[in-house]
């Protein structure tokens, strides 16, 4: 079973700091997806990353796929409290199964 | 396009009571997904399903568990008999399935609390 572990598992900032969180796995992906999830509501998918050491940027996040392609990491600029959620990496292994990792759950204090 | 529709939205039975769920996935979707989210973690996969047959239930209880998708369309999960510890969200995708990508598209989620 491929785990996907995400860093921190808890972090409130206050409104206009950056901050980045961290996905890792000891497997490599075929690909990985990040997910936003709001309370009472089912994840949304972000972006998909499939290239080691691809960058995509939408609006002020930015994501980035480790050149091993085994870690990702989401940086947001400037956060904003509709950036609150639960942010989910989910990795693409050899045989297509999606895997969520643990979960970050960001918290933007106005 | 109309997204991933679930219902219902919530449900609270007691514990050995049975409990349904169904799902509808965007058209054109031939890959369903069913999900256990338990509060803080994220979601675990307990069924895929392409078109009417089952491709993953290894992580399906099937004891108390099960799940169809007779036309390919439209899925019912059941829990049968509940126990507490069933008391989570459950999610349903869908996906268009390119190769190596599988991009999913949640709905809502039902929140079943077992007491």
């Amino acid at each position: 079973t491929q785990l996907l572990e995400q860093s921190p598992q808890f972090l409130s900032i206050q409104e206009g700091e950056n901050l980045t969180v961290y996905c890792n796995s000891s497997s490599v992906f075929s690909s990985l997806q990040w997910y936003r999830q709001e309370p009472g509501e089912g994840p949304v998918l972000l972006v998909t990353v499939v290239t080691g050491g691809e960058v995509k940027k939408l609006k002020r996040l930015t994501f980035q796929f480790g050149d091993a392609r085994k870690d990702s990491s989401l940086h947001i600029t400037a956060a904003q409290p509709g950036d609150t959620g639960l942010y989910l990496c989910a990795g693409v292994f050899g045989n297509e199964k999606l895997t969520f990792g643990t979960g970050t759950r960001l918290t933007i204090i106005p | 396009e109309a997204g991933v529709a679930q219902s219902p939205r919530y449900k609270i039975i007691e514990k050995r009571q049975s409990v349904a769920f169904w799902c509808n996935p965007i058209s054109g979707h031939a890959t369903l997904y069913w999900y256990q989210q338990i509060l803080g973690q994220g979601p675990k996969l307990l069924i895929q399903f392409q078109n009417n047959g089952v491709v993953d239930d290894s992580q399906l209880p099937k004891d108390r568990f099960s799940a169809e998708r007779l036309k390919g369309v439209d899925s019912t999960l059941k829990i049968q008999p509940a126990k507490l510890e069933d008391s989570a969200v459950y999610l349903c995708a869908s996906s268009p399935h390119r190769t190596g990508v599988n991009e999913q598209y949640f709905g809502p989620g039902t929140r079943l609390t077992v007491t």
